[in-house]
């Protein structure tokens, strides 16, 4: 059965470099790996998708090891309002996966 | 551009009825999914119409069901309400790219469903 994991939650200060991991098995060949960020009482929202090896946008980079079983979302320089939770999703098969979540606090 | 509008975003019900819960996506947007939602269980995929056909559907069953009209706005129904069934229920709307089962999703702030 096909499982998405990630850390519950992690803690980090301003201005600092948060990446999160998140592991997934028996990802499809062709599916993407999709991060997204949500606020209380919000639809998630798009950050960054990738396929394989490095992605970067204006918010964050995504790093996918060539076996893409996991994948890295990094998050520069983060602030306040970068408190928030994050999930991957991966398509398998006929069913979307989200991770679990992981809740990041930043602190001043 | 007008978001993912879902209607209505708040309703209380009692076990044994039946619900129904709607989303106009993004103008242009011809796929539309939906997910539901809980402290316990996280986010989790119900199902995924494009062009008024079912063409994902997560592990859920038969008492949640959808569906998606010509003008791709979209309807899911829950029948024979449970206690577990109260959630905050997700719908999203997305260009899916030629070659890619999930493109970018567009979420809506969703409809917070208490059953009682």
């Amino acid at each position: 059965l096909a499982k998405t994991t990630q850390p519950i939650s992690m803690d980090s200060y301003e201005g600092q470099e948060v990446n999160i991991t998140c592991s997934h098995n028996n990802i499809a060949t062709n599916d993407y790996i999709t991060w997204y960020q949500q606020f209380p009482s919000q639809g998630p929202r798009f950050i960054i998708q990738g396929y394989k090896t490095k992605v970067t946008n204006e918010v964050a980079s995504l790093f996918i090891p060539a076996d893409r079983k996991s994948s890295t979302l990094s998050l520069p320089r983060v602030s306040l309002s970068d408190t928030a939770v994050y999930y991957c999703l991966v398509g398998y098969g006929q069913n979307f996966v989200f991770g679990p979540g992981t809740r990041l606090s930043v602190l001043p | 551009k007008a978001g993912v509008t879902q209607t209505p975003r708040y309703l209380i019900k009692t076990r044994g009825q039946q619900v129904t819960l709607s989303c106009s996506p993004i103008s242009g947007h011809r796929s539309v999914s939906w997910y539901q939602q809980t402290p316990g269980q996280g986010l989790q995929f119900l199902f995924e119409y494009f062009s008024e056909t079912q063409r994902n559907k997560g592990n859920f069953p038969g008492r949640f069901s959808g569906r998606q009209f010509s003008n791709s706005r979209s309807e899911m129904n829950v029948s024979t309400l449970e206690l577990g069934d109260s959630a905050l229920y997700l719908c999203a709307s997305a260009l899916p790219l030629e070659g890619e089962r999930n493109g970018e999703l567009f979420f809506g702030e969703g409809s917070r469903l208490t059953v009682l």
